[in-house]
């Protein structure tokens, strides 16, 4: 069975800093998704960044950014110039390419931005 | 916009009595899941299905049954709330390869119950 792991539950970052969140998976497949997602008060779930396993190059989206090590099994998530906006619950998530295409989820790394 | 709404927003209800939760999708995605958060868990799989009437377990399906009578319409039932069910519930629907811009889940935006 898959699983996916964010040993950080808390991190802080100081305003226009930048942060790197981490997350490990463990999967025997070689055909899966990981995606990055962001939880705001709101608590509204919003995708942040997704990569392919397939691609070796590391997705990026603005200030987001990734960096993919599949033998590693490691899949973390940049945040450039961070931004009070940014302060959210943020979940890494596998999801294979196969079968029922179910997300498994980390349990979250609580991220503050401070002024 | 997002074409996933999940009702009721809130909910309190006592310990032994039956809820359920639904969910509705506009968008005719196959896939549709239930999940809960809960702090320190991150959001974990309840229920899911992959058609009409096509449903199956998760990783914590105890105390939950669903059904899904319409492509549009997955509901969440419990059949006897627990405070143990306290949680964050959301809906999410998908589909299993990617068109356009549909990338990764869609999720609606979560129920809170409270069981007291």
């Amino acid at each position: 069975a898959q699983t996916v792991t964010q040993s950080q539950p808390e991190m802080s970052v100081q305003e226009a800093e930048t942060v790197t969140l981490s997350c490990t998976y463990d999967t025997s497949e070689s055909d899966y998704y990981l995606f990055w997602y962001k939880q705001p008060p709101s608590r509204q779930m919003i995708l942040v960044i997704r990569q392919e396993a397939y691609k070796q190059q590391n997705a990026t989206e603005n200030r987001f950014s990734v960096n993919f090590q599949k033998a590693a099994k490691s899949f973390s998530l940049k945040i450039s110039d961070s931004q009070l906006g940014d302060a959210a619950m943020y979940f890494c998530a596998y999801r294979s390419n196969s079968g029922t295409y179910k997300y498994i989820f980390g349990t979250g790394t609580r991220l503050k931005v401070l002024a | 916009d997002a074409g996933i709404t999940q009702s009721p927003r809130h909910k309190v209800t006592e310990t032994g009595t039956p809820v359920t939760l639904r969910c509705h999708q506009t968008e005719n995605h196959r896939y549709m899941y239930w999940y809960r958060q809960d702090p320190g868990h991150g959001l974990r799989l309840i229920h899911y299905s992959y058609g009409v009437k096509d449903t199956d377990k998760g990783e914590v399906s105890d105390g939950y049954s669903v059904s899904r009578s319409k492509t549009e319409d997955f509901l969440l039932t419990l059949e006897s709330a627990t405070s143990s069910q306290t949680s964050v519930y959301f809906c999410a629907i998908s589909e299993p390869l990617w068109t356009g811009d549909s990338y990764g889940y869609t999720f609606g935006s979560g129920t809170r119950l409270t069981v007291v």
